[in-house]
């Protein structure tokens, strides 16, 4: 069966601590993504990798950064948590070739920054 | 610029009753994808269908059926017989070929079945 892992689904942090997000997928697939998804904003990709130690910003990179290092592991890091980042953050794998390949999330990680 | 539009922010219906969720797209691109997720309170986003621009035929899978019309650049999802544990928030999606299989989401459509 497919599975997308995130470590941690809640987790309460301080106003500027440094916050790991761990994803790991089993399914050997290249592609890995993060989004966050708030209330009336929908989901919006932070960042995404195509491969090891590959990544691009998606479309609200600002405040965050990742880290792939092994295929099946993709880190997203918030280096100076703030309150605007309290959020749910859904990690999703998938297979390349163009973009055809169903993409499999993860259960998401609840994040409350106070 | 590429743009997914779920008019329907919330939809309550009784159980049994038939509910159809619309999925609006924007495009330019000839070659794209067509996703629905489900996402229930747990909060994890389940893959239901795919769809690729060239593939018009509807598609059934038990109570859930799918509508794709290029013409009209939608893609709805109808669920026939609704019940209790169809109440979720629903997604429609969409990848445009060769970027790098980065989904595009609509807002969502919360759907709750009443018993």
């Amino acid at each position: 069966d497919v599975k997308v892992t995130q470590s941690s689904r809640y987790l309460v942090k301080r106003t500027g601590e440094k916050v790991f997000l761990e994803c790991v997928q089993d399914m050997d697939h290249e592609n890995m993504f993060w989004y966050r998804q708030d209330p009336g904003l929908g989901l919006r990709l932070i960042y995404f990798s195509y491969d090891v130690k590959m990544k691009e910003k998606g479309d609200i990179p600002e405040g965050y950064s990742v880290s792939r290092e092994k295929k099946e592991r993709f880190s997203l890091i918030l280096e100076s948590a703030s309150t605007n980042q309290t959020s749910m953050y859904l990690c999703a794998s998938s297979l390349p070739r163009g973009g055809g390949n169903t993409i499999y999330f993860g259960e998401g990680s609840w994040l409350t920054v106070v | 610029a590429q743009k997914v539009t779920q008019a329907q922010t919330e939809i309550s219906v009784v159980e049994k009753e038939d509910v159809t969720l619309d999925c609006v797209y924007e495009t330019r691109d000839t070659t794209y994808y067509l996703f629905w997720y489900k996402q229930p309170p747990s909060g994890e986003l389940v893959f239901l269908i795919r769809r690729n621009s060239f593939d018009e035929q509807n598609e059934i899978s038990g109570r859930y059926s799918w509508n794709f019309q290029k013409s009209t650049s939608s893609f709805n999802f109808t669920i026939t017989a609704s019940q209790v544990v169809d109440s979720a928030v629903y997604f429609c999606a969409l990848v445009i070929y060769n970027q790098g299989g980065k989904l595009i989401f609509g807002q969502g459509t919360e759907l709750s079945v009443k018993p």
